[in-house]
């Protein structure tokens, strides 16, 4: 199946700067890869995904890249704000083979600090 | 409003004791899936379910039940829960037929279990 790495598990950066979160697929045919932001005590929020047939995605402060041929994929937040701090997951994913199973990475605690 | 429910949200236990937690979607998906979380090992797939009486299992499916008997409800059953069961559990759901390639999974609010 599918095995998906993320780097850093932590990530401190002080308020303005930006962050990078990256992460690495095993499966070529993966073609779906959200992004999850989880804020203390609560549930994953969708906050962004890439679909495989693009290379880049921006929503306001926040972009994601991807590389097919190294198979990896990045989450780029900039101007980062206090309330950007929350845990990260990334995760890939084929509709066609595995409908409708996610494979997470282990998740990223990004501290903005003030 | 679109959403997937669970219940209880906080649960403390103890050990032996048979336990159901419950979740519901209202989104007509077919795809339903149980996770558990624990600090540093991030979302980790129980069981999983394509439709009604079709479920399998996921990376960690030890001591634990699921069944779908209905589209909209996939209960994940503990029949004899232990210590290394306490985490958070997600219930989420998709759509993996609604024409698109696409796979955005939706999460319930989250269920804090305590087995002592």
């Amino acid at each position: 199946g599918e095995n998906v790495e993320q780097h850093p598990s932590t990530l401190s950066v002080q308020e303005g700067d930006s962050a990078v979160i990256k992460c690495t697929y095993s499966d070529s045919a993966s073609n779906y890869f959200p992004w999850y932001k989880q804020e203390l005590g609560k549930r994953p929020q969708l906050i962004i995904d890439i679909r495989s047939n693009v290379g880049e995605k921006k929503d306001q402060r926040i972009a994601v890249t991807l590389n097919k041929t190294a198979k990896h994929f990045s989450l780029h937040i900039t101007e980062t704000q206090p309330e950007d701090s929350a845990v990260y997951f990334c995760a890939a994913s084929n509709r066609g083979s595995t409908l409708g199973r996610l494979y997470f990475g282990r998740g990223t605690q990004l501290t903005v600090w003030p | 409003e679109a959403q997937v429910t669970q219940n209880p949200r906080y649960l403390i236990t103890v050990t032996g004791k048979k336990l159901t937690v419950t979740c519901s979607q209202n989104m007509n998906h077919e795809y339903m899936s149980w996770y558990r979380q624990d600090p540093g090992l991030g979302l980790r797939q129980i069981y999983y379910s394509m439709n009604v009486e079709v479920t399998d299992k996921g990376d960690v499916p030890e001591g634990y039940k699921v069944s779908r008997k209905e589209k909209r409800n996939f209960p994940l059953i503990l029949e004899s829960p232990s210590p290394n069961q306490t985490s958070l559990y997600f219930c989420a759901s998709s759509s993996p037929y609604d024409g698109s390639p696409y796979n955005e999974q939706f999460f319930g609010p989250g269920t804090r279990l305590t087995v002592l």
